[in-house]
């Protein structure tokens, strides 16, 4: 069975930081690609980062660039997302999920329930 | 503003068909064979029901077919059902000219059984 273990999410004030993590379970992390995607509230979804599944090649939304990073660990079957000069329009739950090719990073198949993210003064 | 541009809503009565548009460019939807659909439930995460345009995942019924022509794609729900009241949002890879890879999302439409 599939499961994903989020962490991090929570309450941060505009300009600060923040890293979020989902260690994953159930298939083979090692080899695969791995993607965030987020949901401000009451939007739609918008696609932020991937990662290959080295983590050698990550690829990054216009308008996360230069101020989130992502990283993978394959010992722990864990990716993260750090978040800096975080900014209200950053408010959003964050999913983590699987991705299809190391090239193809759309999302796939597993998806996680979603990190709570809130960024307010 | 979303990449894609899909329909805010559609609605349609149990046992009718309803299909949704997604339209991008030559850069994305037009360009590549690698479009999904997604469902998502109130509260839920995504659940991916269409990848590479028109192929089904094993637990979705053939009521749910994807197609593409042209820079637009489309997913059609036949026998509409109860449960099939969510939204849906399509999505597709789009490669840039300075060789980089993303991932671009519609906007979502939010299908209503009558």
């Amino acid at each position: 069975e599939v499961q994903f273990l989020e962490s991090g999410g929570g309450l941060v004030e505009p300009g600060g930081s923040l890293r979020i993590s989902c260690a994953a379970s159930g298939f083979t992390f090692s080899g695969s690609a791995m993607a965030w995607v987020r949901q401000a509230p009451g939007k739609g979804l918008e696609w932020v980062s991937s990662t290959s599944s080295i983590g050698g090649n990550k690829y990054y939304a216009d308008s996360v660039t230069g101020r989130f990073t992502m990283s993978r660990d394959n010992s722990k079957n864990t990716v993260y997302l750090e978040m800096n000069s975080l900014r209200v329009e950053d408010t959003a739950t964050y999913y983590c999920a699987k991705a299809y090719h190391d090239i193809i990073v759309l999302p796939d198949l597993y998806w996680g329930q979603g990190i709570p993210v809130t960024v307010s003064s | 503003q979303p990449a894609l541009t899909q329909p805010r809503s559609v609605s349609g009565s149990p046992g009718q068909a309803v299909t949704i548009s997604c339209t991008g460019s030559s850069d994305d939807v037009g360009g590549y064979k690698w479009v999904s659909w997604f469902r998502q439930h109130p509260g839920k995460a995504p659940q991916l029901l269409i990848y590479d345009v028109f192929k089904r995942t094993s637990d979705v019924p053939d009521r749910f077919f994807g197609s593409k022509s042209g820079n637009t794609a489309s997913l059609t729900i036949s026998g509409l059902q109860a449960d099939d009241e969510a939204d849906y949002y399509c999505c597709s890879y789009r490669g840039t000219n300075v060789g980089s890879h993303v991932v671009v999302f519609g906007g979502g439409t939010k299908v209503t059984v009558l």
